[in-house]
């Protein structure tokens, strides 16, 4: 398996724009969640899916901040507008219920800066 | 907040010799994990343990759970300097649910 895979793994953009990142999962792994990653605040979880469902967003920073899972390959994290505070690394991790419902995988993650 | 918290911040050793990081918690868990961290890469699962387990062995890694002072160590033997890396511990609440709450990391530095 190619593993949890994200895009792009770089991005820079101007403050007011909008920027989404996109996370495939592993195959057959029914959880999906994403993070942000900064040096002052660590590793954060901002939202996770089973099953393509939100189950808790109370990590999303504000409402500048969506998450959607159309189906169980695909989801996307959108910051409309972007701000500099925003700039973090972005990942993006799975988790298969069935075998090992506690072990993530992680994806090797979107370096985010906002100018 | 943070749930678990690593210590020390920072360690470095020489290679071939142990490295012993540890991490305490506030609340019940249902488990325990440690990751680890290569520079600008993602978080790889090293080991878990479950809260009713105290010890787990995966080849030169150690992990100890010691619920009643809610914490663990992570000790690696023979050090290497691809150990080289950010360790990372991350608690699973009790209850069905795969959240975890990871620390902020210990960086640990093999020199060779």
């Amino acid at each position: 398996d190619a593993g949890v895979i994200q895009s792009p793994r770089h991005e820079v953009t101007e403050m007011g724009q909008e920027v989404t990142l996109r996370c495939k999962p592993i195959s057959g792994h029914d959880y999906l969640f994403w993070y942000r990653q900064t040096m002052m605040r660590g590793l954060e979880l901002l939202i996770y899916f089973n099953n393509n469902v939100p189950i808790d967003d109370s990590g999303m920073p504000e409402d500048r901040f969506s998450a959607k899972m159309p189906n169980a390959s695909f989801s996307t994290l959108k910051i409309q507008p972007s701000e500099p505070r925003d700039s973090a690394v972005y990942f993006c991790a799975s988790s298969d219920s069935g075998r090992a419902l506690y072990e993530q995988y992680f994806g090797p993650g979107t370096r985010l800066t906002v100018t | 907040s943070q749930q678990g918290e690593e210590d020390p911040q920072a360690l470095s050793i020489q290679e071939g010799e142990n490295a012993t990081m540890n991490c305490s918690y506030k609340t019940s868990i249902n488990n325990l994990q440690w990751y680890r961290q290569n520079s600008g890469r993602g978080l790889v699962h090293l080991i878990l343990i479950r809260s009713n387990e105290r010890e787990k062995h995966s080849g030169r890694l150690r992990v100890t759970l010691d619920t009643s002072k809610k914490s663990s160590s992570l000790l690696i033997t023979a050090s290497r300097a691809a150990d080289t890396a950010s360790y990372f511990c991350a608690t699973g609440p009790t209850g069905a649910n795969s959240k975890l709450t990871f620390g902020k990391g210990i960086t640990l530095s093999v020199r060779p």
